[in-house]
């Protein structure tokens, strides 16, 4: 059954705490992204990779960091620099290149208390 | 960077009627893409659409890339079409740019 995972589905966080949200897919896709959603919005790029060990910043970097060790793994760090982390977050991926359409996980839901 | 505006943001519709939702962008795109986020939050792929007409059941969408925008039309909706519709292209990079989406209520 090919496609995307998250985990986890929810996850709450202390203030000053660092959490990594795992994004995993076994469709064979050389890109793989990053969106956050606040309420009310459409999705914003945090950050990219199109190859292993390669990866690019997006519109909303800061606070965040990323990791692309395998194909078909792309994790996320909140990092406590992160100023409003509460969001929901979306990994996707593609194969590479601009004309490829996208695939979504099912999300992961950051709260901070 | 390219601007990428929905219409309209809210709509209410009884079960069985139609609707047309409309995106406009601001530039040339290489890849357009229609989703529909379900009330759990999962995006779920409706067309990929850089320009022409496609049809899948009772959706339709119609992308006019040198008037710079796309229409999502849906017949006979049901209670289950309810969620937010976005629409999402990208330009010079890979990484799709989003609309802030049309949330719709279709009641029985």
């Amino acid at each position: 059954d090919g496609g995307i995972t998250q985990s986890p589905k929810y996850l709450f966080r202390k203030e000053g705490q660092n959490v990594t949200l795992s994004c995993e897919q076994n469709l064979n896709h050389d890109a793989m992204y990053w969106y956050r959603q606040d309420p009310g919005q459409g999705l914003r790029l945090i950050y990219y990779s199109q190859i292993v060990n390669d990866f690019q910043k997006g519109d909303i970097a800061e606070g965040y960091s990323v990791s692309r060790e395998k194909k078909e793994s792309f994790p996320l760090t909140v990092t406590s620099a992160q100023k409003n982390p509460t969001a929901f977050y979306l990994c996707a991926s593609s194969i590479s290149g601009r004309m490829y359409e996208q695939f979504f996980g099912p999300g992961t839901r950051l709260t901070v208390l | 960077g390219i601007q990428v505006e929905q219409s309209p943001p809210d709509l209410i519709l009884q079960e069985g009627a139609n609707s047309t939702l409309r995106c406009n962008f601001s530039d040339s795109v290489n890849n357009l893409q229609w989703f529909h986020q379900n009330p759990w939050g999962q995006l779920i792929n409706l067309f990929y659409i850089p320009s022409g007409t496609k049809q899948n059941g009772r959706l339709s969408a119609t992308t006019v890339a040198t008037e710079r925008y796309s229409l999502l039309y849906i017949s006979s909706s049901q209670t289950t079409d309810s969620g937010v519709y976005f629409c999402a292209v990208n330009q010079a990079g890979t990484a799709l740019i989003f609309g802030k989406g049309t949330t719709l209520s279709v009641s029985s």
